[in-house]
């Protein structure tokens, strides 16, 4: 299987704050890297696909880079609504493995 | 609009099965997607658990594989879980989503919560 490290696991910031979640995978996987959404006893929602693609309906702010092992998800100006945890998820090869996840917090 | 629901029993004896049905609306189950299950262990992170493509197709994660079926009723367009000789380590909240062609889950149900105990 391939493993899916995020880091950091958990930040707290500020409404406005550039926010930066990294995930690095076992091997490499192309761009075939998606981005979620999970809000607290809510279903994830898919952000961005095939590592840099924003899915329709999700804010500029939000944005993807990285290829090969190396993925980058970016918040460019927090706001309220952001507050939740980001999952990172390989889509090259199954069986489908997620990162752990990265909780995103009010400071 | 697509619309996922889960549905089934919330608690499931140990050494029972879960079963799980998805009903999806907004779309045909027999269109070009795949449909999978992924679940959730209470403050955990996300596990898939397996995919059926229209045609009947399947795949399994392999920590799962020997407990776990995946099937399809086009009829009713729906497709449904089930694991068997469950535990305590299988409760959590059941997810059902759609898969791209690219391979990401574009849509999700809502979840359900299963537990396992006596």
């Amino acid at each position: 299987d391939i493993q899916m490290t995020q880091a950091p696991s958990s930040l707290s910031s500020s409404v406005g704050d550039r926010v930066t979640i990294t995930c690095r995978t076992s091997q490499s996987i192309g761009s075939f890297l998606d981005w979620y959404q999970q809000r607290p006893g809510k279903a994830p929602k898919l952000l961005i696909y095939t590592a840099s693609t924003l899915q329709s309906g999700v804010p500029s702010r939000f944005s993807g880079s990285g290829s090969g092992t190396d993925f980058t998800l970016t918040i460019s100006s927090l706001q309220p609504e952001d507050f939740a945890t980001y999952y990172c998820q390989q889509s090259y090869i199954t069986p489908w493995t997620f990162g752990q996840g990265t909780k995103v917090e009010i400071k | 609009q697509v619309h996922l629901q889960e549905s089934g029993p919330g608690l499931v004896k140990p050494s029972g099965t879960l079963s799980l049905i998805c009903s999806v609306s907004g779309d045909s189950i027999d269109a070009n997607k795949w449909w999978s299950w992924v679940r959730q262990s209470p403050g955990k992170g996300l596990e898939w658990i397996g995919e059926i493509y229209h045609l009947g197709s399947t795949d399994y994660n392999p920590s799962l594989k020997s407990r776990v079926t995946v099937s399809v009723d086009k009829s009713k367009n729906q497709f449904s879980l089930k694991v068997m000789s469950v535990t305590a380590a299988d409760t959590a909240v059941y997810y059902c989503a759609r898969q791209t062609v690219r391979g990401d889950f574009d849509y999700w149900g809502q979840g359900t919560l299963v537990t396992v105990s006596s």
